[in-house]
């Protein structure tokens, strides 16, 4: 267990329609990173938050966005939903210590199904 | 530009033996780090082993270990007496621009999925 939380696990869904990814990172952690990993592909970056203020854009779609609220929980909103965001969506989240070595500590995923 | 690359798209390896998967990475910057994540069939992503790009040794864990050739910017997994539980996707993964205290996205490589066999 990683620690880090993810809601829901699994989601079907019709297109055109709007979803809510919710993530609660590790106790601590300040940053969150979504990802999006496609059927039988790498993790592609999206975005990352710090302490609630956005750090870094990936190739994240217009119709997709994502906030942290200051209990530091995440959300990644996806909107007019096409066949192809159909993916596993992971959140991570990493500590900063000096001492850390940046690995990222990741949810279960979840399973958008568009239909 | 590639920042990762996983030339092994699948890889086979019997039971007890040892197997590696290559990853290459690009970047100028002379601080960064390399990861190694197993993502079995269940679908969670598990750090393996981190390898930084100052760390005179390389990085072992267990059964794990990397192979870093700064020069030719590799950083191959191995893993030594393979187990059916091994069998799973393989990622690599590079953090750039490093800086105590901070915190920045990894990108990824497309993966290398391992089959072990009996």
């Amino acid at each position: 267990d990683s620690g880090v939380t993810q809601t829901p696990k699994h989601l079907i869904t019709a297109t055109g329609q709007r979803v809510t990814l919710r993530c609660s990172p590790r106790s601590g952690d300040l940053s969150v990173y979504w990802y999006q990993q496609s059927l039988d592909q790498g993790l592609q970056f999206l975005i990352q938050y710090y302490n609630g203020e956005e750090r870094a854009k990936g190739n994240i779609l217009e119709r997709f966005s994502a906030q942290q609220f200051p209990d530091l929980h995440s959300e990644l909103n996806l909107s007019s939903l096409e066949l192809g965001d159909s993916a596993l969506y992971f959140c991570a989240s990493s500590p900063i210590r000096d001492s850390h070595t940046g690995e990222l500590f990741f949810g279960e995923g979840s399973r958008l199904t568009v239909l | 530009a590639q920042k990762i690359t996983q030339t092994q798209p699948g890889m086979f390896v019997q039971e007890k033996e040892a197997v590696t998967l290559d990853c290459t990475y690009d970047t100028s910057d002379p601080s960064y780090g390399l990861f190694w994540y197993k993502q079995p069939s269940s679908g969670e992503m598990i750090f393996l082993i981190y390898q930084g790009s100052y760390d005179q040794q390389n990085a072992t864990e267990g059964r794990y270990s990397l192979n870093f050739q700064k020069a030719r910017k590799s950083a191959n997994l191995v893993i030594s007496a393979s187990q059916l539980g091994d069998s799973a996707m393989y990622f690599c993964a590079m953090r750039e621009g490093y800086r105590a205290g901070t915190a920045s996205k990894l990108t990824f490589g497309t993966g290398t999925r391992l089959q072990v066999t009996l």
